[in-house]
């Protein structure tokens, strides 16, 4: 069965500072996708990236980078200089693609605080 | 560009009556997906239209009902509310196999009083 574990459940920074948030997945598919979603105290789900199981690629956009490790079956995303607005419900999300049904499995989220 | 539009933003209804929430999908996606975020909690598949077709289903209680019409909008019916039915509900929509990506509306914040 599938599984997302975000074990962190509550992360405070102080601004400026680097932040990974980690993401653990399982699933017997061999074909997958992987999301990172933030939501911010106004509630709305803003997706960040999706990643597909045969691109292994680390991704770097800006302030975010994300590191897919399939021998570990994680993929953990890092903040880097952090700020105010990041501060938010962070949610690691897989969709198993082979049942062609494309429904998410979310974790159970990182709420992350960042202190000015 | 078009995103996934949710109505209303907000619903107040009272327990043991019907409420109905909208979804209109992004032009030319042909998936819609229902999803339930309880307080504190991360959202919870209910349910999935393909081209008007139910295509899977969650958890989502027998009270509740939904359907995908042929403009492709989709409704999530539900009926004899209960208190635990407070939550945010988000439409989804995507292309078959995600070739598009996976856009969530901004939500219906439901409050059962």
């Amino acid at each position: 069965a599938q599984k997302v574990t975000q074990a962190q459940t509550e992360i405070s920074v102080v601004e400026k500072e680097d932040v990974t948030l980690d993401c653990v997945y399982e699933t017997r598919d061999t074909t997958y996708y992987l999301f990172w979603y933030k939501q911010p105290p106004s509630g709305e789900l803003v997706f960040l990236i999706r990643r597909n199981s045969f691109d292994e690629q680390n991704e770097i956009s800006g302030r975010y980078s994300w590191n897919f490790q399939k021998s570990t079956s994680s993929f953990n995303f890092t903040i880097t200089a952090s700020q105010v607005v990041d501060s938010a419900v962070y949610f690691c999300a897989l969709s198993e693609a082979e049942t062609g049904a494309n429904n998410l499995f979310f974790g159970t989220g990182t709420r992350l605080t960042v202190i000015p | 560009a078009a995103g996934v539009i949710q109505s209303p933003r907000h619903l107040i209804k009272e327990k043991r009556e019907t409420a109905t929430l909208k979804c209109y999908p992004i032009p030319r996606h042909d998936t819609v997906y229902w999803y339930q975020q309880g307080p504190g909690q991360d959202p919870q598949f209910l349910i999935s239209f393909y081209e008007k077709m139910q295509s899977d289903k969650g958890s989502i209680p027998d009270r509740f009902s939904a359907q995908q019409f042929s403009d492709y909008h989709s409704e999530l019916n539900m009926s004899s509310l209960e208190l635990g039915d407070s939550a945010l509900y988000f439409c989804a929509s995507s292309s078959r196999g995600m070739a598009y990506g996976y856009t969530f509306g901004s939500g219906t914040r439901l409050t059962v009083v």
